[in-house]
């Protein structure tokens, strides 16, 4: 089972930038994609895009896409999520999650959350 | 975008009762429906998917059922460890949204 470790909470201020992180234990990174999902305080879920490792192939939602970036380190089996400039709206936590290879797999393994605050 | 709507938005129960969550897809999404639980502070774990394959580990008094725009997820008899809020999720599109979630409480 993979499990995914996700980089430690970041306080920021409004125009820096962040990148955090999210590693992959298995031996393998390959035949399975890495999403991201934002919850805004007291809010639902939110999905914000998804990376194969394998070619580093990305898919943002709408919402997110221009806002952040998604990138891999394949040497590291690392994830990550990066913003240019934060605004205080993206104050959430950030859980990257595992998806299977094929487009109707769910999400079957989360990371813990990071934890941004913006202010 | 597919929308997806939960009712109900909250829901009181006591341990023992039957709760059944319903998700709602703007448009039809055959079978590619997800569901989440979240613990407060934790993060979401999968329970169903596919509308109705439980997954491995979940009990048995967790069901799910649902094809087309209609979904249900049901626990046949509430135990403490499932106050919880719980989420449906779409896989038939690249854009995977969520609803926007149901909360467990304790009555």
């Amino acid at each position: 089972e993979v499990q995914l470790v996700q980089s430690g909470a970041e306080v920021k201020k409004p125009g820096e930038s962040l990148k955090i992180s999210c590693q992959a234990s298995a031996d393998t990174f390959i035949g399975y994609w890495i999403a991201w999902v934002r919850q805004a305080p007291g809010k639902g879920l939110e999905w914000m895009g998804i990376i194969y490792p394998g070619d580093a192939t990305k898919r943002y939602s709408p919402s997110f896409e221009g806002q952040v970036t998604i990138s891999v380190d394949r040497s590291i089996k690392t994830v990550y999520l990066q913003w240019s400039s934060l605004k205080a709206s993206d104050t959430a936590i950030y859980y990257c999650a595992k998806r299977g290879y094929f487009p109707q797999d769910p999400l079957d393994s989360w990371g813990p959350g990071t934890l941004v605050t913006v202010s | 975008d597919i929308r997806m709507t939960q009712s109900p938005s909250s829901l009181s129960a006591s341990v023992r009762d039957r709760v059944t969550i319903t998700c709602r897809a703007s448009q039809t999404i055959s079978v590619s429906l997800n569901w989440y639980k979240q613990k407060l502070g934790k993060a979401p774990e999968l329970l169903i998917s596919d509308a109705s394959r439980l997954q491995s580990g979940v009990p048995s008094r967790f069901s799910g059922s649902g094809s087309g725009t209609e979904f249900t997820l049901t626990i046949s008899s509430l135990e403490p460890e499932d106050f919880a809020t719980y989420y449906c999720q779409q896989s038939h599109t690249p854009l995977y949204t969520f609803g926007q979630g149901t909360t467990l409480e304790i009555k």
